[in-house]
C-alpha cells in the first residue's frame, strides 16, 4: 500500500539556521503530497501542498518541492525561528484519506 | 468562527466506560474523518463519512461507531474503553469526496483534537 517514511527526530537546531526534513513516499498513481505541524498542544495545520510532479509549495518561509523521480517532498527552511518548533507530519493523499508518515520533532533553540 | 470543532478537548475515564466524542465543521464540506494519534505521535485514519455515508472504515475495532446525523457533524461513540484507546482523536474535513478533482478537494482541515485518557 501507500506510505510515506519521514527522518527521525528529534532535530535540534539554534534559530536561523538551515532546515531539511526528508520525506519519500511510495505510491500508486499521482498523489497529492502535504506537510502538515503541530504545535504543542493543539491540532495539525496544514503548512503546505502539491498536487503534482515539480509543483513547489511554499508558505511561511517553508517550501518543498515534488520530486517524482526521486520519489521525495523535503521540507526546507532558510532560516528557523524558535517559534517553528513543533512536529512536522509529510502526508499523502490515497483516495480520499491521508496517510502520514511518522512526524518530525523539531526543536529551536535561542 | 471556528472551522472544525471537537468536545470534550480533554476525557478522562475508567475502563469499560462508553464515551462520545462531537465533531462540527462549518466550512460546509462535504467529507469528514476520524484519526487517531497514538502516544508516538503516529496517525492514523479510522474512519470517513461523506454525505453521512460511511466511506472508509480501517479495520477498527467495532466499540468504535461513527455516527454522521447531517454532513457537519461526525460523533465518535466508544463502547466499553480499553487502556490502549488512551490517544488523541482527530477529526478533520475536506470539501468534496471525489478522487482527481484537483484544487482543494484533497486537503483536509482538522480539529483542535480530544485526549482521551482510560484509567
Amino acid at each position: 500500500g501507500n506510505s510515506v517514511t519521514q527522518m527521525e527526530g528529534p532535530v535540534t537546531l539554534s534559530e536561523e539556521a538551515f532546515l531539511t526534513i526528508n520525506c519519500t513516499y511510495t505510491a500508486t498513481g499521482y498523489p497529492s503530497l502535504f506537510w502538515y505541524v503541530q504545535y504543542p498542544g493543539e491540532g495539525l495545520q496544514l503548512l503546505l501542498k502539491a498536487t503534482k510532479a515539480d509543483d513547489k509549495g511554499s508558505n511561511k518561509g517553508f517550501e518543498a518541492t515534488y520530486r517524482k523521480e526521486t520519489t521525495s517532498f523535503h521540507l526546507e527552511k532558510g532560516s528557523v525561528q524558535v517559534s517553528d518548533s513543533a512536529v512536522y507530519f509529510c502526508a499523502l493523499s490515497d483516495g480520499n484519506k491521508l496517510v502520514f508518515g511518522a512526524g518530525t520533532i523539531l526543536r529551536v533553540k535561542s | 468562527d471556528t472551522a472544525v470543532s471537537q468536545t470534550p478537548k480533554y476525557l478522562v475515564t475508567q475502563m469499560g466506560n462508553d464515551k462520545s466524542i462531537k465533531c462540527e465543521q462549518n466550512l460546509g464540506h462535504d467529507t469528514m474523518y476520524w484519526y487517531k494519534q497514538d502516544s508516538k505521535k503516529f496517525l492514523k485514519i479510522m474512519f470517513s463519512y461523506n454525505n453521512k455515508e460511511l466511506i472508509i472504515n480501517e479495520t477498527v475495532p467495532n466499540r468504535f461507531s461513527p455516527k454522521s446525523p447531517d454532513k457537519a457533524h461526525l460523533n465518535l461513540h466508544i463502547n466499553s474503553l480499553e487502556l490502549g484507546d488512551s490517544a488523541v482523536y482527530f477529526c478533520a474535513s475536506s470539501p468534496y469526496w471525489g478522487v482527481g478533482s484537483g484544487g482543494d478537494t484533497d486537503t483536509q482541515y482538522f480539529g483542535p483534537g480530544t485526549r482521551l485518557t482510560v484509567l
